[in-house]
């Protein structure tokens, strides 16, 4: 079956540090790979996607960046945080055919940055 | 540019009563709609997919259909439970190049034991 694995679960960080957010998903091969931000009070955000390794799009333009070194791992960094940069981060997959069935979260990262 | 909005925006109830959540969106070409349930702090759980060649999906006590050309969706729970408390989120997959996924700002269910 299909899992998806996303770390860590809470992160306190101050701002002007680095940041690095990791997701990595088993038991499927060639998902697209989503990251979303839910600031407190508001909806999802979509932030970035991929459809393939190397293949990154951006929503928003942000302090963030993402990349996918593998097929079925997706990272989400910062240089540089800024407060506005906290928020809940959840990462997600769905099948390569969206015929397939459902998009799949993994359990979120809460990001505070002090 | 898709907008999808769900009604009402918080919801409590006593346990036991049957429940409609609403959700509708503004661009009808859709691929699929995507019912999910958040619980506090936690990630999403998909709860029922339905394609937009379908008018409704059913798991357990769950039932949501699909009136793609009014840009409707609506969510029914029977017979509701306390653990049924959480966050349901609607979104919608569609429009021109990669199909993303747009989201209400959900509704907020409370039901009371």
């Amino acid at each position: 079956s299909q899992t998806i694995h996303q770390w860590p679960a809470t992160l306190v960080q101050p701002v002007g540090s680095p940041l690095s957010l990791e997701c990595t998903v088993e038991g499927t091969s060639n998902p697209n790979l989503y990251w979303y931000r839910q600031a407190a009070g508001r909806g999802l955000q979509l932030l970035f996607y991929s459809v393939g390794i190397g293949q990154i799009s951006s929503e928003v333009p942000q302090n963030l960046s993402a990349s996918r070194p593998q097929d079925r791992q997706f990272i989400l960094s910062s240089k540089k945080l800024l407060l506005s940069d906290s928020g809940f981060y959840l990462c997600a997959w769905s099948p390569g055919d969206f015929g397939q069935g459902l998009d799949t979260f993994g359990s979120g990262t809460r990001l505070t940055v002090v | 540019k898709q907008e999808v909005t769900q009604i009402p925006a918080a919801l409590s109830v006593p346990e036991g009563e049957n429940l409609v959540l609403n959700c509708s969106f503004t661009d009808s070409a859709i691929y699929n709609l995507q019912w999910f349930r958040q619980d506090p702090g936690k990630g999403l759980t998909s709860l029922l997919l339905i394609q937009s060649s379908q008018r409704e999906q059913t798991s357990g006590r769950l039932n949501a259909s699909l009136d793609k050309s009014s840009g409707r969706s609506t969510l029914y729970i029977a017979a509701s439970q306390p653990g049924d408390s959480a966050t349901y989120l609607c979104a919608v997959r569609g429009g021109t190049g990669f199909q993303k996924l747009v989201f209400g700002t959900g509704t907020r269910l409370l039901v009371s034991p």
